[in-house]
């Protein structure tokens, strides 16, 4: 069955400085992968896939197919970043989504 | 647009009681999807729905029930509420498979005590 590991439960970096979310898959065939950010109490809202490879707020992410990872990053560091990042993986169908157990980013000032 | 709509937003029930959770959405999306998220465990499937009248189990699907009666529609049930079930519920939706993204309702705080 497909994983998605996200191995840093919290993530504190100061404002300004450059911020990586680790994010690796385990999967045999092509995934999509994507993250979504969840703002205190909010809901969900996605914040890159990698079929688009677009930049979001400044976070850019690229798929390696070799070392099967999508990490999250970006330069510079904002406080307003500060948030839940889940990192996800749809393997196509109907099915949903896989999610990893998520990173608490946190931007002090 | 409302885009996905859950109701209730809150809801406490006692061990044994029965409730339905209600998700909506108005943008005519045929796939549906209700997940549980846990501190420490991120979000996990519970059912899904690939359109009017179907519906499918996912990950976690024991103790729960659900209908999909009208497209925009997904109903979550609780027959017998156990503390287990304590969580946020997030209802999502989307268009169609390969690029489609899920939209996700703002979830449902259940307290089971």
């Amino acid at each position: 069955a497909q994983r998605v590991t996200q191995p840093e439960k919290l993530l504190s970096v100061f404002k300004g400085a450059p911020v990586e979310l680790k994010c690796n898959y385990s999967y045999s065939g092509s995934p999509e992968l994507f993250w979504y950010v969840q703002y205190s109490r909010q809901r969900l809202q996605l914040l890159l896939r990698h079929i688009s490879r677009e930049s979001i707020k400044g976070f850019t992410a690229d798929l390696n197919k070799g070392e099967t990872s999508f990490h999250l990053k970006k330069p510079f560091a904002q406080e307003e970043d500060s948030a839940m990042y889940y990192c996800a993986l749809l393997i196509g169908g109907a099915d949903g989504l896989t999610f990893g157990k998520g990173t608490h980013l946190i931007i002090q000032p | 647009n409302a885009g996905v709509t859950q109701t209730p937003k809150f809801r406490v029930l006692k061990t044994g009681q029965s409730m339905t959770l209600l998700c909506a959405q108005d943008m005519n999306h045929e796939y549906m999807y209700w997940y549980r998220q846990d501190p420490g465990m991120g979000l996990r499937l519970i059912h899904y729905s690939v359109g009017e009248g179907t519906t499918a189990k996912g990950e976690v699907p024991d103790g729960y029930n659900v209908s999909r009666l009208k497209k925009q529609n997904f109903l979550l049930g609780l027959e017998s509420a156990a503390p287990s079930q304590t969580s946020v519920y997030f209802c999502a939706s989307r268009r169609g498979l390969a690029g489609h993204e899920q939209y996700f309702g703002p979830g449902t705080r259940l307290t089971v005590t």
